[in-house]
């Protein structure tokens, strides 16, 4: 089943640094979109890319950055680690319209973030 | 700005018991709504997806209804197991295709055998 794939599944990281979280979309899926959930909270949306574009982005600050590669794979990067980045982050995939077929997102299992 | 509110935040029932989730959302002009299932410390499992044309959706025993018009929607479960055990999140996007998901806090669903 090819799902959405992210990796590392945790990561610890000190205050300060910088992490680069990894996804690889559903096949056939062209769009990503990335979500921070911390304990106990819904997930909430932090940006979304598609033609290697960065098309929608929420209410983060540039410490949050991200990458689409030409093969749909993402990447997330942030900068500056706070403790209140401790999370889990997670990927969705997706068509980018629903002309195609039913819209829908697919969510991988996510990476949990851990700043020390 | 779409909010997404889930009730009961938390729900605990005896094995075979049939219970409803509920969500609301404030902005009516939402183009879909999507349930999702979250084990603890995993990501999410789409259970079921209402576009808004539709009124219902159903898989095996869940069944999703989507009332825009009182900014409502509801997961039914029926003879629930121990195994349905685990946080169930409701999620609408806004009036496109793709519009970002605005999620519910989500209820954390134990069922008891």
């Amino acid at each position: 089943d090819a799902g959405v794939t992210q990796s590392p599944t945790h990561l610890i990281k000190t205050r300060g640094q910088q992490v680069t979280l990894r996804c690889s979309p559903k096949s056939g899926h062209d769009t990503v979109s990335w979500y921070q959930q911390a304990l106990g909270q819904g997930p909430q949306f932090i940006f979304q890319y598609y033609e290697e574009e960065e098309r929608q982005r929420g209410n983060f600050p540039d410490r949050f950055s991200g990458h689409q590669f030409p093969n749909y794979s993402s990447e997330l990067n942030v900068n500056a680690l706070l403790l209140g980045d401790s999370a889990l982050y997670l990927c969705a995939s997706s068509l980018p319209g629903p002309a195609t077929e039913p819209y829908g997102y697919t969510f991988g299992s996510g990476t949990r973030l851990t700043v020390v | 700005k779409q909010e997404v509110t889930q009730i009961p935040a938390a729900l605990s029932v005896p094995e075979g018991e049939n219970l409803v989730l509920n969500c609301s959302f404030t902005d009516s002009a939402i183009y879909n709504l999507q349930w999702f299932r979250q084990d603890p410390g995993k990501g999410l499992t789409s259970l079921l997806l209402i576009q808004s044309s539709q009124r219902e959706q159903t898989s095996g025993r869940l069944n999703a209804s989507l009332d825009k018009s009182s900014g409502r929607s509801t997961l039914y479960i029926a003879a629930s197991q121990p195994g349905d055990s685990a946080t169930y999140l409701c999620a609408g996007a806004g009036n496109s295709g793709n519009t970002p998901l605005v999620f519910g806090k989500g209820t954390r669903l134990s069922v008891i055998a």
